[in-house]
């Protein structure tokens, strides 16, 4: 089974504080993401992955950066944490990206983090 | 991005009711996911389905793509149904597919 763990499901943090997001998968996975989930908006991405170093801005990166020194393991970094940063955050793996359809790329998600900053 | 709409918003069932849960997207995609969240907030995965029909237990789903539309038809509902049900679907782009969510249906299963 693949697995995708994230470090916290609970976290409460102080305004301007700079907040680390951890997420490990054990499938050996090229791609990670980080989403997250706010109501009546839905699930929005942050940053992606798809190799070691690289990583590409999703649709509302602002305020965040992230960190993908290892394969299996990709941080979300929030600077200085702000009350509108309080969310859902939801992060996933895939093998790899493709535009061939008969290519498998099911992503598949963690627990996910439900920060509060204060 | 892609637009992904799901309908209906909110479904209230009796248990052992059969339900059709429908998304449309936008624009041509590379695959499509259904999802399940949970009371705890994790996307279960149900179905990896970017074209044709797929059946697992009271679930099963169908795609077709050339029309952009999915459907999710869950029969015999029980209570633990309930939940919020997403769609997403994706795109490749710079390496990966990324996906772009509807904003689910809420589903209530009253026993």
């Amino acid at each position: 089974d693949v697995k995708v763990t994230q470090s916290s499901r609970y976290l409460v943090k102080r305004t301007g504080e700079k907040v680390f997001l951890e997420c490990v998968q054990d499938m050996d996975h090229e791609n990670m993401f980080w989403y997250r989930q706010d109501p009546g908006l839905g699930l929005r991405l942050i940053y992606f992955s798809y190799d070691v170093k690289m990583k590409e801005k999703g649709d509302i990166p602002e305020g965040y950066s992230v960190s993908r020194e290892k394969k299996e393991r990709f941080s979300l970094i929030l600077e200085s944490a702000s009350t509108n940063q309080t969310s859902m955050y939801l992060c996933a793996s895939s093998l790899w990206g493709t535009d061939k359809p008969t290519e498998n790329t099911e992503a598949f998600f963690g627990q996910g983090t439900r920060l509060t900053v204060v | 991005g892609i637009q992904v709409e799901q309908s209906p918003p909110d479904l209230i069932l009796q248990e052992g009711a059969n339900s059709t849960l429908r998304c449309n997207f936008s624009d041509s995609v590379n695959n499509l996911q259904w999802f399940h969240q949970n009371p705890w907030g994790q996307l279960i995965n149900l179905f990896y389905i970017p074209s044709g029909t797929k059946q697992n237990g009271r679930l099963s789903a169908t795609t077709v793509a050339t029309e952009r539309y999915s459907l999710l038809y869950i029969s015999s509902s029980q209570t633990t149904d309930s939940g919020v049900y997403f769609c997403a679907v994706a795109r490749y782009q710079t390496g990966a597919n990324n996906l772009f969510f509807g904003t689910g249906t809420r589903l209530t299963v009253i026993p």
